[in-house]
């Protein structure tokens, strides 16, 4: 089975930037997508494709992919963004989804 | 706008079948646009995928979970549902029901609100 690796945690403080990493191989031939994770709230998509955005997200959220790896940049980060944040992506076959580790992002 | 809503029972015994329902408004289960799967999150841990069916009808499953899963569409219902064999108390999480869009593809960009499943005698 395939494995997407993220950083258990990320500090910020409000107005910096955080930047969330997900590794994994499958990630070189399939894109990857986001959500954000609150207590007690359903997982909302912030990036899909690796860099697409849906909408109704904000522009701060905005995602990038580089070889085995892709990454999620909440640029000017609110209070509101903490949260835990998972990366996703799909097995070579197309038949299997597969879930980061996910990172919880704390603003300080 | 597609909304999803999970039903079922919050509590399941040991050895017996959790069975839940999402129950879609806002566009047909029939339809070619979207997928529907599956998602749970145990107590303390992270998001992880069940299973999902496409408008062809075609299943896939997490092969850890493969052996005891279920995953079907009842377009006369307009809804899915889940079913997951001699659950364990290991199977306690919030049980989220998903859909991914076309446009999305290999995601899920709408969610249900969850429901809360318990495994206890």
């Amino acid at each position: 089975s395939y494995e997407l690796t993220q950083p258990p945690s990320v500090s910020v403080s409000p107005g910096q930037t955080a930047m969330i990493t997900c590794s994994g191989d499958i990630l070189s031939k399939k894109y990857g997508y986001w959500y954000q994770k609150k207590p007690g709230q359903a997982p909302v998509l912030v990036i899909y494709k690796d860099s697409e955005r849906p909408s109704g997200i904000p522009e701060r959220f905005s995602g990038s992919s580089s070889g085995t790896t892709v990454t999620l940049t909440i640029s000017g980060v609110q209070a509101e963004d903490e949260a835990d944040y998972y990366c996703q992506s799909i097995d070579n076959n197309n038949s299997y989804y597969v879930f980061g580790t996910g990172t919880k992002v704390t603003v300080l | 706008q597609l909304q999803l809503q999970e039903s079922g029972p919050g509590l399941v015994k040991p050895s017996e079948t959790l069975a839940l329902t999402c129950s879609v408004s806002g566009d047909s289960v029939s339809s070619y646009s979207y997928s529907w799967g599956w998602v749970r999150q145990s107590p303390g841990k992270g998001l992880e995928w069940i299973a999902n069916i496409y408008y062809n009808g075609r299943t896939y499953s997490d092969p850890s979970l493969r052996s005891r899963v279920t995953i079907s569409v009842d377009k006369s219902k307009n809804h899915f549902s889940l079913n997951l064999r001699s659950v364990t108390a290991a199977d306690t999480a919030v049980y989220y029901c998903a859909s991914g869009s076309s446009r999305v593809n290999d995601g899920f960009d709408f969610w249900g609100r969850g429901t809360t499943v318990t495994v206890s005698s």
